[in-house]
């Protein structure tokens, strides 16, 4: 069974970082390209970031480039999102996706202060 | 950026009636491998989005044969043959064709 399950989240100050992670099972996580996909709350969806299967090739939102990383560790079955100077306006569920087939449960930022 | 517009954003329905999704593209879909790489997404209250529809008009595993996708260039359809109780929630049509891969605003379905 395909699992992808997010973790990370949590409450942090403007400026803050914070780094997500999720933990894929239950397929080839190696031959997969991944996203995140955040919501904002009671907003629609806005995808984030993408990232290849072997990680040569990266793509971001306008809206976080600069500020956020994605990288992957295909020995670990293992997604990430660095969240560097974070806003408030970044506060939302954040949804790991495999080629937007199957989708994580997702995992709550907060920032605020 | 693709801008993605969905129509109605509020739809409600009747049981066992038909529903239709309309979503409108700001250009052209189609990428250089000839594919339209135009997704449906439904997102039910309280729970992660789950994929419908691919490339246009194909069903994800385990979708059920009354969701339909149609469509072509910058102009698509999601059809609900037949409105159950579990489709309750919001509907996005997402394109995956550009970078940025973007959504359009979501269309709340409601029983009536």
């Amino acid at each position: 069974e395909v699992q992808l399950v997010e973790s990370g989240g949590g409450l942090v100050q403007p400026g803050g970082s914070l780094r997500l992670s999720c933990a894929a099972s239950g397929f080839t996580f190696s031959s997969y390209s991944m996203n995140w996909v955040r919501q904002a709350p009671g907003k629609g969806l806005e995808w984030v970031s993408y990232i290849s299967s072997s990680s040569s090739t990266t793509y971001y939102a306008d809206s976080v480039k600069g500020r956020f990383t994605i990288s992957r560790d295909n020995a670990k079955n293992s997604l990430y999102l660095q969240m560097n100077s974070l806003r408030a306006e970044d506060t939302a569920i954040y949804y790991c996706a495999r080629e937007f087939s199957f989708w994580g449960q997702g995992t709550l930022v907060t920032v605020s202060s | 950026d693709v801008v993605m517009t969905q129509s109605p954003l509020s739809l409600p329905v009747t049981l066992g009636q038909p529903a239709s999704i309309s979503c409108r593209s700001s250009q052209s879909l189609v990428y250089s491998d000839g594919n339209t790489y135009l997704n449906w997404f439904q997102q039910r209250p309280g729970q992660s989005p789950r994929r419908l529809i691919y490339k246009v008009s194909n069903r994800d595993s385990g979708v059920p044969d009354r969701f339909s996708g149609s469509g072509s260039g910058t102009d698509f359809t999601l059809k609900i043959s037949r409105v159950e109780a579990e489709d309750v929630g919001v509907y996005y049509c997402m394109h995956s064709t550009h970078w940025p891969n973007t959504f359009g605003q979501g269309t709340k379905l409601e029983i009536k």
